[in-house]
């Protein structure tokens, strides 16, 4: 069974410096998507970043970055110049044409 | 991005009573909706996906006469949740895609909608 695994349940990082969340997955699809999404306390669902899986360069958005290995079927998530307004769930999800899971989510605490 | 409207953002009922929550896609065509059920400090959970003009496609364990949906429209799907009871209290959210021309569907990015916070009494 396909599934996302994120095995860090809540992460802290002080302002201005650099977290990664951790997210790695199972599938024996060979086409598929990969995503983080971004829940702040207000519970909107907001995406920040995904990932083509037959793409090898690793998709980049400004100070999110992922480190895709497809072979490891790992998929973290690099948050530079962490800000305040970081503060959230992070949610690591895998998509196929027929299937679409959520990992259990990272709480991403920022320290001023 | 796409705008994903859901309403209401929260809704308080008697227990055995019917709540209807939309979902509306305000500036696109959203040929696909799906349902999620998200647990306190849980993630979200898949119940159904609905095609414009066809049945919904209800997750193994999801009860299809509890959770109606129905996709009337292109920028429009509804989730009736019939004979509320306490346990159908959760956060209920729901996100839209459309294909791209050529595309498949799992290139599509999905919109979601604010949430709507069930409390059954």
């Amino acid at each position: 069974a396909q599934t996302v695994t994120q095995s860090q349940p809540e992460m802290s990082v002080q302002e201005a410096e650099t977290v990664t969340l951790s997210c790695t997955y199972d599938t024996s699809e060979s086409d598929y998507y990969l995503f983080w999404y971004k829940q702040p306390p207000s519970r909107q669902m907001i995406l920040v970043i995904r990932q083509e899986a037959y793409k090898q360069q690793n998709a980049t958005e400004n100070r999110f970055s992922v480190n895709f290995q497809k072979a490891a079927k790992s998929f973290s998530l690099k948050i530079s110049d962490s800000q305040l307004g970081d503060a959230a769930m992070y949610f690591c999800a895998y998509r196929s044409v027929r299937e679409f899971y959520f990992g259990s989510g990272t709480k991403l605490n920022v320290k001023p | 991005g796409a705008v994903v409207s859901q309403h209401p953002s929260r809704v308080i009922c008697k227990s055995g009573t019917s709540v209807k929550i939309e979902c509306r896609s305000l500036d696109f065509q959203a040929t696909t909706m799906f349902w999620y059920r998200q647990f306190p400090k849980q993630s979200l959970m898949l119940m159904a996906t609905s095609n414009e003009g066809s049945k919904a496609t209800y997750e193994q364990g999801v009860e299809k006469d509890k959770f109606l949906i129905n996709h009337a429209s292109l920028t429009l799907s509804t989730l009736t949740v019939t004979s509320a009871h306490p346990e159908d209290s959760s956060f209920y959210i729901c996100s839209a895609t459309s294909l791209a021309s050529g595309g498949s569907l799992a290139k599509n990015i999905q919109y979601f909608g604010a949430g709507t916070r069930l409390s059954v009494l």
